[in-house]
């Protein structure tokens, strides 16, 4: 069962540098979403979708664009990267957005540097 | 709007202690809970889950009751071991938003 893939695992970009996240998903699930993560400050939602073409903000938006083409993929942009965009960032898919269906399935992380 | 509450790390215990980590939430309606768990390097992985007042989810040893009339859902265990470490993360969810995790709690287990 390979469930939610990011890659890459590590990537260290310079400053204005851009770059895609990969992230898939092979559970038919409809809800997919991109966090970022840093210490203290938990997990903060960057981007979210409900279903293929279908695509809002989250809480940290600013920086990054998001495409929902299939029910699989979710890629991550990075349009002019930043000092601030170093995290790690972690792609989830669920069967819904929320109630008791909304189990989260989270990717193994991609720590992301930017220099 | 919802949002959940967990007790701020790290917290140290020794190996057989008694495990208890605080959650309280602040929701409008009736929200499903769930304590997540992060190994280190790895991403979060779902630990167990309550869908109604009253129900206890449990999970390798560790439990949590959820508690309406306190809005609780407090992780606990009766003997950690060091294979515990790891950050725990309590969220919430209703049918009307999407999940919210909190800060996360970052547990170690001395030998």
């Amino acid at each position: 069962n390979a469930g939610v893939t990011q890659t890459p695992k590590f990537q260290v970009l310079k400053t204005g540098q851009s770059m895609t996240l990969q992230c898939a998903q092979d559970m038919n699930h409809e809800y997919m979403s991109w966090y970022r993560q840093d210490p203290g400050m938990g997990l903060r939602l960057i981007h979210y979708s409900v279903g293929a073409g279908i695509t809002d903000q989250g809480e940290v938006p600013n920086g990054y664009n998001v495409s929902r083409s299939t029910t699989e993929d979710f890629p991550l942009r990075l349009l002019s990267a930043a000092p601030s965009q170093t995290s790690v960032y972690f792609c989830a898919s669920s069967v819904a957005a929320g109630g008791d269906r909304s189990e989260a399935f989270f990717g193994q992380g991609t720590r992301l540097t930017v220099v | 709007g919802n949002s959940v509450t967990q007790m701020e790390g790290p917290v140290t215990l020794s190996e057989e202690a008694f495990l208890t980590i605080n959650c309280t939430y602040t929701a409008t309606g009736y929200p499903s809970l769930f304590w997540y768990v992060q190994y280190p390097g790895e991403g979060l992985q779902l630990l167990l889950k309550a869908t109604k007042a009253d129900d206890k989810g449990s999970n390798k040893g560790f439990e949590a009751t959820y508690r309406k009339e306190t809005t609780s859902f407090h992780l606990e265990k009766g003997s950690v071991q060091v294979s515990d470490s790891a950050v725990y993360f309590c969220a919430l969810s209703d049918s009307r938003d999407k999940i919210i995790f909190g800060k996360g709690t970052r547990l170690h287990i001395l030998p």
